[in-house]
């Protein structure tokens, strides 16, 4: 079964700390993988995406094929990055049909 | 660009009646749209994928008959709950992309649906 799990509700840290926000998934095709973000009262949006390998915002994430994970991370948190972070994983190819994970609040405080 | 929106933004209406929610594409045209439920602090459900001119593909568990989708033009979609109950309350919220999915996929502020 197509699956993906984020094991925290909850990741609160400091200004300047690093974040990791932890994806664990189960698919047995080739992935497409996403992190999608919601700032407080915004509607979901896009963070990045595996296949283009970018940086947006200072987070990365790379995608790990034997420890199916796709974790996100970012060396130093800011305030702006307090948000609702969802995984997504992409069950047929390209974005069709996203399944999503249940979600982590990050919350970086001062 | 690529601006999802979705009338209303709320609504409350009584057991048995039926509520319609509009899901627009303002800046692009859309191949195919979704929709998803979500129930509070729970992570978005995927209920049915819409692609202009056909019938919606629902996923498993989701009444066809009682969530009906029309996507009769690539900037409109439309989701209609009949006979809501108030189990049917929920935060519906559609998403939208080009090029028949392949796409990014755009999301609408939601429409939260209270019934009583």
């Amino acid at each position: 079964a197509q699956r993906v799990t984020q094991p925290e509700k909850l990741l609160s840290v400091f200004k300047g700390a690093p974040v990791e926000l932890k994806c664990n998934y189960s698919y047995s095709g080739s992935p497409e993988l996403f992190w999608y973000v919601q700032y407080s009262r915004q509607r979901l949006q896009l963070l990045l995406r595996h296949i283009s390998r970018e940086s947006i915002k200072g987070f990365t994430a790379d995608l790990n094929k034997g420890e199916t994970s796709f974790h996100l991370k970012k060396p130093f948190a800011q305030e702006e990055d307090s948000a609702m972070y969802y995984c997504a994983l992409s069950a047929s190819g390209g974005y069709n049909k996203l399944i999503f994970g249940a979600g982590t609040r990050l919350a970086v405080h001062p | 660009g690529a601006v999802v929106s979705q009338h209303p933004s709320w609504v409350i209406c009584k057991s048995g009646t039926s509520v319609k929610i509009e899901c627009r594409s303002l800046d692009f045209q859309a191949t195919t749209m979704f929709w998803y439920r979500q129930f509070p602090k729970q992570s978005l459900m995927l209920m049915a994928t819409s692609n202009e001119g056909s019938k919606a593909t629902y996923e498993q568990g989701v009444e066809k008959d009682k969530f009906l989708i029309n996507h009769a033009s690539l900037t409109l979609s439309t989701l209609t709950v009949t006979s809501a109950h108030p189990e049917d309350s929920s935060f519906y919220i559609c998403s939208a992309s080009g090029r028949s999915g392949a796409d990014t996929q755009y999301f609408g502020p939601g429409t939260r649906l209270t019934v009583l």
